[in-house]
């Protein structure tokens, strides 16, 4: 399967600790997106990366990307109690215009 | 800040019955999709759509699902007779250009539960 793998499943962390997920896939990309979920609610985008990008910001949020060892990173830093939710990566593959998703790393942050 | 809308955002409805389930994507994008999320599983593609008609469906996406640009706004989910493994919480999303190169976004969702 050409769906990504992310790890760890379940991450709970205290209140201004820092929260890390890792996304691996199989085969070339065009752009890895992550997304939010709160439990039963809509898929918010948090950040897009291209292939080739290496690093993006946005707020609290640092991505990371290496085609080289097919995978991406998520932090989180200084984290919220607002911050829990699940967290999925969602790539599209090369030749490919739809969205293939991780099972999602679900983030319990404890305040 | 624009926002993709769904509508209803719960449905129940009983084995065998048709339900549309119904979407307004951001106003200038131009290309649209369906996914769906089984509670507790990944959530999957189902369907894209550009220039009104489908440019990718994946094997979920049978005989019984079809979609339509009704309008210049409205983009709609038909399930024609559901089944049991039909429920699931259904995206609509909407983006820009190509997939490749261009976030999707996403509405909040339709719960739809087959009884």
């Amino acid at each position: 399967s050409q769906q990504g793998e992310e790890d760890p499943q379940a991450l709970s962390i205290q209140e201004g600790e820092n929260a890390t997920m890792n996304c691996s896939y199989k085969t070339s990309i065009n752009n890895l997106q992550w997304y939010r979920q709160n439990s039963g609610r809509g898929l918010v985008h948090l950040i897009l990366i291209r292939s080739n990008e290496r690093e993006k910001h946005s707020g609290r949020l640092r991505v990371t990307l290496d085609t080289s060892k097919k995978s991406s990173s998520l932090l989180i830093t200084a984290s919220r109690a607002a911050d829990t939710a699940s967290y999925f990566c969602a790539m599209v593959f090369s030749n490919d215009y739809k969205l293939s998703f991780g099972a999602g790393t679900t983030v319990t942050v404890r305040a | 800040e624009p926002e993709v809308t769904q509508t209803p955002s719960h449905q129940v409805t009983q084995m065998g019955q048709e339900v549309i389930l119904r979407c307004v994507p951001i106003s200038n994008h131009l290309y649209f999709y369906w996914y769906r999320q089984i509670l507790g599983q990944k959530v999957e593609f189902l369907v894209s759509f550009y220039n009104n008609e489908i440019s990718e469906k994946s094997e979920i996406f049978d005989d019984q699902f079809s979609v339509e640009r009704p309008d210049g706004s409205n983009f709609t989910l038909k399930i024609r007779s559901t089944k049991l493994e039909d429920s699931a919480m259904y995206f609509c999303a909407s983006s820009e250009g190509l997939a490749g190169s261009y976030e999707q976004y996403f509405g909040p969702g339709t719960r739809l539960t087959v009884t």
